[in-house]
């Protein structure tokens, strides 16, 4: 198994700011998911970035990678209100297990 | 389609009592997952279960805890004698298969509440 870690463990920031979250992990993987939570429920997957890239867009998101610092990041551009939630990641190996581990999360406040 | 579905989506219960709680994932996934949350905390992953493979079972924090998956399809999570500290969201996840590629739906979680 894998365990994401993220950082900020919480995050305040007025509307139309960025947001940069990061995660970082310890073993070899094959791709880092990014996951969001609102209100406690379930989680809403939000952007797949595979080990040979670098970075992904998907909308306001933009994801990097850099396996060799294994560390990923999140950063949603020009925030709103309906992006306050946590934000998880969840890095996938190659080997060992496919249960997915995840971290503690980073919780994001947008301040209309 | 049709998601992720759970029920109850809330259970009060009193400490003693046994408890079961419903999964029923995407048609045509395979993969199924237990996750417990408690009050802004992360997820704890508890079960894994894979087509007709023995389930993973490794995060069962004890033998109050159990889950079984009928014909591959809907899943059920036991707990016995529930303590106040069961008290969390319970979220089960199906996925398409075992390939770390494929993402994890969630369904929007069953709160216990253990008084």
């Amino acid at each position: 198994s894998q365990q994401g870690e993220e950082d900020p463990q919480a995050l305040s920031i007025q509307e139309g700011e960025n947001a940069t979250m990061n995660c970082s992990y310890k073993t070899s993987i094959n791709n880092l998911q990014w996951y969001r939570q609102n209100s406690g429920r379930g989680l809403v997957h939000l952007i797949l970035i595979r080990s040979n890239e670098r970075e992904k867009h998907s909308g306001r998101l933009r994801v990097t990678l850099d396996t060799s610092k294994k560390s990923s990041s999140l950063l949603i551009t020009a925030s709103r209100a309906a992006d306050t939630a946590s934000y998880f990641c969840a890095p996938r190996p190659n080997t060992g297990g496919f249960k997915t581990i995840f971290g503690a999360g980073t919780r994001l406040f947008v301040k209309a | 389609g049709a998601g992720v579905s759970q029920s109850p989506s809330n259970k009060v219960t009193e400490k003693g009592k046994d408890v079961e709680l419903r999964c029923d994932p995407i048609s045509g996934h395979t993969a199924l997952y237990w996750y417990r949350q408690s009050l802004g905390q992360g997820l704890e992953f508890l079960i894994y279960f894979q087509g007709n493979s023995a389930p993973d079972k490794s995060g069962l924090p004890s033998d109050r805890f159990s889950a079984e998956r009928t014909g591959g399809s809907v899943s059920t999570l036991t707990i016995q004698r529930t303590q106040q500290e069961d008290s969390a969201v319970y979220l089960c996840a199906s996925s398409r298969g075992t390939s770390s590629f494929y993402e994890q739906y969630f369904g929007p979680g069953t709160r216990l509440t253990v008084t």
